[in-house]
């Protein structure tokens, strides 16, 4: 497996326009999760989600943020309209409920710039 | 709700000095916790997890509830050990994984 796959890796977008991250988790795992890193917060966690259902969204930060997991192999974070503030790298990342308890593997990052 | 502190945003130490990584956590039921490691210009990935009992490149956890910590260790540090270390913490069977803020580790050769 190529593990989880984010695009794009990188992304520079004037502020006010829509910004949309994807993310192809592992197949077979069962929970996927969006995650943003800033040098000020370290990871915070947005939204995570159980067999395409989300679980929990209390992270995303405003309603300029939504998430959507369609399937079992396809999520995507929509920022609309984006601002400075927004930028960051954003990590996607799958589990699956396991014996071997809830390692998380993470993707490579999309790096987000809003100027 | 469950939170995870590490105190330091860097830490430097020379080559062959020991290391210790601060994370102290809270949590009111019974934590999962786990470091983990992103080298320059690689993904995140697990270093180790508590239940485990492991010692990974060197590197030893302990959970210490009484203290609520699980500060990450190891005796000689090399300079490939220079990255960026995040402590987490999920509560046991759940999925919700909080990280700290992260702690960069420099070894200086």
């Amino acid at each position: 497996d190529a593990g989880v796959i984010q695009s794009p890796r990188h992304e520079v977008t004037e502020m006010g326009q829509e910004v949309t991250l994807r993310c192809k988790p592992i197949s077979g795992h069962d929970y996927l999760f969006w995650y943003r890193q800033t040098m000020m917060r370290g990871l915070e966690l947005l939204i995570y989600f159980n067999n395409n259902v989300p679980i929990d969204d209390s992270g995303m930060p405003e309603d300029r943020f939504s998430a959507k997991m369609p399937n079992a192999s396809f999520s995507t974070l929509k920022i609309q309209p984006s601002e400075p503030r927004d930028s960051a790298v954003y990590f996607c990342a799958s589990s699956f409920q396991g014996l071997s308890g809830n390692t998380i593997y993470f993707g490579e990052g999309s790096w987000l710039t809003v100027v | 709700a469950q939170r995870v502190t590490q105190p330091e945003k860097l830490l430097s130490v020379f080559k062959g000095a020991p290391v210790e990584l601060k994370c102290n956590y809270s949590y009111s039921g019974s934590p999962e916790l786990f470091w983990y490691v992103q080298y320059s210009r690689q993904r995140l990935q697990l270093l180790l997890r508590h239940i485990s009992r492991e010692s990974i490149k060197g590197f030893t956890a302990d959970l210490n509830k009484g203290e609520t910590s699980f500060h990450l260790k190891k005796p000689f540090a090399q300079e490939e050990d220079s990255a960026m270390y995040y402590c987490a913490l999920s509560g046991r069977g759940y999925q919700k994984v909080t990280f700290g803020t992260g702690t960069k580790l420099q070894v200086i050769p």
